[in-house]
């Protein structure tokens, strides 16, 4: 399978805990998506990044929330101390560039994260 | 006022009919329109994009009405397969900006 992938597909975690999220885009792609999707909701964006470089991080929930891409490839979302409305999925896409014009994204499977 | 707004539903039809959905948007310049189809606990994919002169994709229709701020989906001929959730999105610069969705639902 070529597509998005993300790990772990599910996490469920105590409060106060730090957890930490894995996307793999489509190997051609340089733009990446981090958004979160609650029930009955769209998904919400939080950052974004072109290749290594992480272009808007302004929509990250809180201090707890980080994201990394360190060499342009895979990105990692981590989730410090943990709370109870952290509980969601996060989705993860993918895209390529095309002279600032918005390219189809590729949405991975998420990860349904689970805050006891 | 949310920045992209959709009416929720569900919008529950028969099989064979016609069904359209609206989605309002508050920023006047925004660029890029999007309807996106998400089912039950899947990933959103992408249906297809908008434009100003209105496209149509088989059964699918979408149009662009930037002085009223809405973008629509029309589905003529609904199919049992069809039953998802619709989101449009809306992009001013680069961050995109998802509705809540319109569930549909069809029935036989």
């Amino acid at each position: 399978d070529t597509g998005v992938s993300q790990d772990p597909r599910h996490k469920i975690t105590k409060r106060g805990q730090n957890v930490t999220f894995r996307c793999d885009p489509i190997s051609e792609h340089n733009r990446l998506y981090w958004y979160r999707q609650t029930l009955g909701q769209g998904p919400e964006f939080l950052t974004y990044f072109q290749n290594e470089a992480q272009l808007e991080k302004s929509r990250l929930l809180s201090d707890r929330f980080s994201a990394e891409r360190p060499k342009g490839s895979f990105s990692t979302l981590e989730i410090q101390r943990t709370e109870q409305g952290d509980s969601a999925m996060y989705l993860c896409a993918s895209s390529l560039p095309q002279g600032g014009s918005y390219n189809e994204q590729f949405f991975g499977p998420g990860t349904r994260l689970t805050v006891l | 006022r949310k920045e992209v707004e959709q009416d929720p539903g569900p919008f529950n039809v028969p099989e064979g009919a016609t069904v359209a959905f609206n989605c309002t948007y508050s920023n006047s310049a925004s660029q890029s329109f999007f309807w996106y189809r998400q089912d039950c606990r899947k990933e959103p994919k992408l249906l297809m994009s908008v434009y100003s002169s209105g496209n149509e994709d088989g059964r699918f229709t979408a149009q662009l009405n930037r002085a009223s701020q809405y973008i629509s989906l029309l589905i003529r001929d609904s199919k049992l397969s069809d039953s998802a959730t619709y989101l449009c999105v809306v992009r001013g610069s680069y961050i995109p900006t998802f509705g809540r969705g319109t569930s549909l639902i069809v029935h036989p």
